[in-house]
């Protein structure tokens, strides 16, 4: 089956840190593009940033940039998304996703939509 | 960035009646070279992951009932639910698939009149 397994939930206090994962199977993780979205309590979607787990080349959104760490193990077919110093703000649901893809001139080239979930991590920041 | 705005924020349809979810971008997601536009919807129930609905913004994935249809073009776009089920009672989220950093609109809650 194809799919991406998230870690469970967390409770963390503020000034801790924190890493939860994305593991994927059933598809060839190496060549897909794997995305972070952040959905805090009652609220809607925000794109994180992306990481190929092929280069583990990243970008991150401007609003993510320097507050979190993205990276990827290709032996157990796992991303991560990091924290060194959580807020109570980091309170929220973290969602990995993997983009589509087209393959061209012997090239995998990413899309920018995103067909497969995870189910999503519960990140609980709360002195 | 490509601000993604939703209307409206939420919507009450009978059982069997049409929903009409619309959604406009600040800048065109018609891309020239291929004529697609860059524009994907998706569905969250509660408590569960959001599920792609409809990419190229009127591409439906495959397992998605043929009730759901998306139009629209450059920056105005349109979720069609021709005959409302039960199980459509969730968020409904347009987003930019254009360029990073990609951008949802503000969702559009779904629910029975």
């Amino acid at each position: 089956e194809v799919q991406l397994v998230q870690s469970g939930t967390e409770v963390k206090k503020p000034g801790e840190s924190l890493k939860i994962s994305c593991e994927g199977s059933g598809y060839s993780f190496s060549t897909y593009w794997i995305t972070w979205v952040r959905q805090m309590p009652g609220k809607g979607l925000e794109w994180m940033g992306v990481i190929y787990p092929g280069d583990s080349d990243v970008t991150y959104s401007p609003y993510f940039q320097g507050q979190v760490t993205f990276s990827v193990d290709k032996s157990t077919n796992t991303a991560y998304l990091q924290w060194e110093t959580l807020k109570a703000s980091d309170t929220a649901t973290y969602y990995c996703a993997r983009h589509d893809r087209y393959y061209n001139n012997g090239s995998y080239f990413r899309l920018g939509y995103f067909d497969l979930w995870g189910r999503g991590t519960l990140v609980t920041v709360s002195s | 960035d490509i601000v993604m705005t939703q209307s409206p924020d939420s919507l009450s349809v009978s059982l069997g009646e049409k929903a009409t979810i619309n959604c406009k971008s600040s800048q065109s997601l018609l891309y020239a070279s291929n004529y697609k536009n860059y524009l994907a919807w998706y569905q969250q129930k509660p408590g569960q992951p959001p599920k792609l609905l409809i990419s190229w913004a009127s591409t439906r994935q495959a397992g998605v009932p043929d009730r759901f249809s998306g139009s629209g073009s450059a920056t105005d776009f349109t979720l069609t639910i021709s005959s409302l089920q039960a199980e459509d009672v969730a968020v409904y989220y347009c987003q930019q698939c254009y360029f990073p950093p990609y951008t949802f609109g503000q969702g559009t809650s779904l629910e029975i009149k």
